[in-house]
């Protein structure tokens, strides 16, 4: 099993519409990160999470929200979608007291009409 | 973060060892090299990263010049399924949490 796992992969939805994305990791790591790439560009960062108590906004995270449920799991919500928020979508995981590598779930293709 | 230069892309023979460079001039002292890959919109994956001492994983190895303002990625025997985008990445382990990924160079391993 995946160990960085997201849902759904991929979602077409349309503006206006409340979106929620799901992540889900079993590497037992306390940061999360909630990432945005755009074609032909670099990943953005919308969030990130230290523990289930610690929320931080990342460089973009305007029309985004985000719950730390649990300790493996992170979930970004789009409250009313507009279309430039259409993009492919990543969570990613790193340990405490590492050298903060980061490890990336599979992504989430996200189309708003 | 330390700005990074890399090709914009790279071929390879197949069985052959690939080195990407990555020029990064304004390092600062604190500052790690860490190298990422993404395959064909996968989520990137991490490589390797090191400080001023070469380094080695079951991945590739990572040399960094001893002023430090350069390095280069070796994947020894480059197989088709390391055909990706590379992104060599200089920040900081504390105080700052995004990944600034840039352009990277998109590595072509020919059959």
């Amino acid at each position: 099993d995946a160990d960085v796992t997201q849902t759904p992969r991929n979602r077409i939805t349309k503006t206006g519409k409340r979106i929620m994305l799901e992540c889900s990791q079993t590497k037992g790591h306390d940061r999360m990160y909630w990432y945005r790439q755009d074609p032909g560009l670099g990943l953005r960062l919308i969030y990130y999470s230290f523990d289930v108590k610690d929320i931080n906004k990342g460089e973009i995270s305007d029309g985004y929200s985000v719950s730390r449920q649990a300790q493996a799991k992170f979930s970004l919500s789009l409250e009313s979608a507009i279309p430039n928020q259409t993009a492919l979508y990543f969570c990613a995981t790193s340990p405490i007291g590492g050298y903060n590598e980061q490890f990336f779930g599979p992504g989430t293709r996200l189309t708003v009409l | 973060d330390a700005k990074t230069t890399q090709p914009p892309s790279m071929d390879c023979a197949e069985g052959r060892a690939a080195n990407l460079p990555c020029n990064h001039s304004t390092i600062s002292g604190n500052e790690y090299v860490y190298w990422y890959r993404q395959i064909h919109s996968q989520g990137p994956q991490y490589i390797i990263h090191g400080l001023k001492n070469n380094e080695t994983n079951e991945m590739a190895s990572l040399i960094i010049t001893e002023d430090r303002k350069s390095s280069t990625l070796i994947l020894p025997h480059a197989t088709l399924r390391d055909t990706a985008v590379y992104y060599c990445i200089v920040r900081a382990i504390f105080g700052n949490e995004k990944l600034t990924f840039g352009t990277g160079t998109r590595l072509t391993i020919i059959p």
